[in-house]
């Protein structure tokens, strides 16, 4: 069965870069039916999707950070990657990665989540 | 956007009450609503796909309804593990969006 793992660091500063890594087990990144996505959930708050990428390289990303995310991959190591620049306090919070099925817009499974703190 | 509202924000209910929980839709979705279910500290867990269908594995006391902009899941008769927070998703266009979380709690 296909697994998600979140990496990364859980300190940065503001004004820097967030980079987060989603290594994925069980399954191929390069799979045709599904999207591999990013959401994320500050502390007491409720969850929003920040972006996905398909298997053909594209991405799509929530306008609310569209200046400042980025995602990528990298087929060889079957993980998928979240840049989010300039972070500041209101970027705090548990980052998920998920796959996404395709037409259906489902995630499942999701990663354990990884607890991102911004500050200095 | 496409606002999702839930409601209520949160419930207390008994082990072996029927609850329901709505999501409302900002505009129409058809059936691209999803639910999950999220325990304090942990990831939140698939329950239910294209507004009805259920995830393998989730008991059969969950269920889902609806299409348009109205949407509800049902739990049957509450089990103690039932005891969480209930997300709706909508995935009819980007940016999806979830609605703010229906918190179950034991009366």
């Amino acid at each position: 069965q296909v697994q998600l793992q979140e990496s990364g660091p859980g300190l940065v500063k503001p004004s820097q870069t967030l980079s987060l890594t989603c290594t994925v087990s069980g399954g191929s990144i390069t799979n045709g039916s599904y999207y591999w996505g990013w959401i994320r959930q500050p502390a007491g708050k409720g969850l929003e999707w920040i972006g996905h990428i398909y298997t053909s390289g594209g991405t799509k990303y929530n306008p609310s950070l569209k200046s400042r995310v980025s995602i990528s991959r990298d087929t060889s190591k079957n993980e998928f990657s979240l840049k989010l620049t300039s972070v500041t306090a209101a970027d705090t919070a548990v980052y998920y990665c998920a796959r996404c099925m395709m037409w259906i817009g489902w995630f499942d499974p999701w990663g354990q989540g990884t607890l991102v703190t911004v500050s200095s | 956007d496409i606002q999702m509202t839930q409601s209520p924000s949160s419930l207390s209910a008994s082990v072996g009450d029927r609850v329901t929980v709505t999501c409302r839709a900002s505009q129409t979705i058809n059936t691209y609503l999803n639910w999950y279910q999220q325990k304090p500290g942990k990831a939140p867990k698939p329950l239910i796909y294209a507004a009805s269908s259920l995830q393998n594995g989730v008991p059969s006391r969950f269920s889902g309804s609806g299409s348009g902009t109205d949407f509800t899941l049902t739990i049957s008769s509450l089990q103690p593990e039932d005891f969480a927070t209930y997300y709706c998703q909508q995935s009819y266009s980007t940016p999806y969006s979830f609605g703010q979380g229906t918190k179950l709690e034991i009366k």
